[in-house]
């Protein structure tokens, strides 16, 4: 169990860019979830896969932000014409969920986005 | 709809004192609850977690909670504060619904010699 990874690590872009982020979730789990955290906050709901389907989006994700998870493995994240109000730590979690399961999400170590 | 309030944004304690981070839940339904731990600029470690078992739940580096369902509680608590445990704690709640974590703003605990 390798948990859960993401990359980059770091983004540092100018504003109107496009941005991508990777999430590989432990390899057993249906279920990858993104969430968006600012300072001094808890982390914010964004969108959830499980399996290949995108089953909720946040009313936070406008039109500029695009996620997917072709396979049902890894996840990417896309902002499009990044804005200085993106600038945030970008989390990704994934979970294995079932009869048997507790639904507990384990999170990958974060991609931070800098927007200048 | 869910929320988590995490009572005092900031706690400070001495080295082997004890811990106590406030976490209150309002959920219609019996929830799933979750401590997460997060150090600068890295991901969120979880703590411990209550699934409708026992109450009192024990977690990792002598860290517990107790559910208190009258109290809509799930308050932390660790018996003797390490420098180690300086970190920011978050509370979160899942289920009742909804398929997502909902976290409180977090408490960042400071501990000093």
């Amino acid at each position: 169990d390798t948990g859960v990874s993401q990359d980059p690590r770091h983004k540092i872009t100018k504003r109107g860019q496009n941005v991508t982020f990777r999430c590989d979730p432990i390899s057993e789990h249906n279920r990858l979830y993104w969430y968006r955290q600012t300072l001094g906050q808890g982390p914010e709901f964004l969108t959830y896969f499980q399996n290949e389907a995108q089953l909720e989006k946040s009313r936070l994700l406008s039109d500029r932000f695009s996620a997917e998870r072709p396979k049902g493995s890894f996840s990417t994240l896309e902002i499009q014409r990044t804005e200085q109000g993106d600038s945030a730590m970008y989390l990704c979690a994934s979970s294995l969920t079932g009869k048997l399961s507790t639904d507990t999400q384990y999170f990958g170590p974060g991609t931070r986005l800098t927007v200048l | 709809a869910q929320s988590v309030t995490q009572l005092g944004s900031h706690v400070s304690v001495s080295e082997g004192a004890l811990v106590l981070l406030r976490c209150n839940y309002s959920s219609s339904v019996p929830p799933y609850l979750f401590w997460y731990v997060q150090y600068p600029n890295q991901g969120l470690q979880l703590l411990l977690k209550y699934t409708s078992a026992a109450t009192l739940v024990k977690g990792i580096n002598g860290f517990e909670a107790e559910f208190k369902k009258s109290e809509t509680s799930f308050h932390l608590t660790k018996p003797s504060a390490h420098m180690s445990d300086a970190a920011e704690y978050f509370c979160a709640v899942f289920g009742g619904g909804y398929n997502k974590l909902i976290f409180g703003a977090g408490t960042r605990l400071a501990v000093h010699p």
